[in-house]
């Protein structure tokens, strides 16, 4: 079964400083990998998915991920943060034999606070 | 097009009492998901369906009870609430020929047990 560890429960980061989240995950093979993002009170957004071909993927509001499988991670990026970005930032794999059936498997998230 | 819907927002219940949450989507998935989100463990996913009339179980099963009768409704149940559901409650579904299994979630439940 595949798994999912992000490593940081909390970041803080100033407005307009480079921001990097890690996601490790566990997979026999080359997973589907996703980031979702949470805004307070709210349901989960999309960020950016990645499937297969080039590893550094583009998502909305300026973030990025690259995947690297050999070192089972999937690490989002965004150059320079908005305090509009606190926010909770889920990472999620699934799993490609099932067909898209059985669901995610989510990371426990962390919780991104922009200081002003 | 609503996209996933859900009802209700919020519920308090008392330990004991029954309840159904209410799923519904739109875009013709036919995968839908129910998932329950509590502090600091990320989503974690109870049933699943992958068509009319075909349910499974997730990494959290106990408790809960779904049913599939239409493409568009995935209820989910709570024969006796106990205070171990207190939880947020996401709804998902997703398209069988989308090769990326990318989901799309419903604003979510949030309930409370007494």
């Amino acid at each position: 079964a595949q798994s999912v560890t992000q490593p940081d429960i909390h970041i803080t980061v100033s407005e307009g400083a480079s921001l990097e989240l890690r996601c490790n995950y566990s997979y026999g093979a080359t997973p589907y990998l996703f980031w979702y993002v949470q805004s307070p009170g709210q349901g989960l957004q999309l960020l950016l998915k990645y499937f297969s071909g080039d590893t550094l993927v583009q998502g909305i509001k300026g973030f990025e991920a690259e995947f690297k499988r050999s070192q089972s991670s999937f690490n989002l990026r965004k150059p320079s943060v908005h305090w509009s970005d606190a926010a909770e930032y889920f990472c999620a794999v699934g799993a490609r034999s099932g067909g898209g059936a059985d669901g995610l498997t989510f990371g426990k998230g962390t919780h991104l606070i922009i200081q002003p | 097009n609503a996209g996933v819907t859900q009802t209700p927002k919020f519920q308090v219940l008392k330990t004991g009492q029954s309840m159904t949450l209410q799923c519904a989507q739109d875009m013709n998935h036919e995968y839908m998901s129910w998932y329950r989100q509590d502090p600091g463990m990320g989503l974690r996913l109870i049933h699943y369906s992958v068509g009319a009339g075909i349910t499974d179980q997730g990494e959290v099963p106990n408790g809960y009870n779904v049913s599939r009768s239409t493409t568009e409704d995935f209820p989910l149940r709570l024969l006796s609430a106990a205070p171990s559901q207190t939880s947020v409650y996401f709804c998902a579904s997703n398209l069988r020929s989308n090769s990326y299994n990318e989901q799309f979630f419903g604003p979510g439940t949030r309930l409370t047990v007494l």
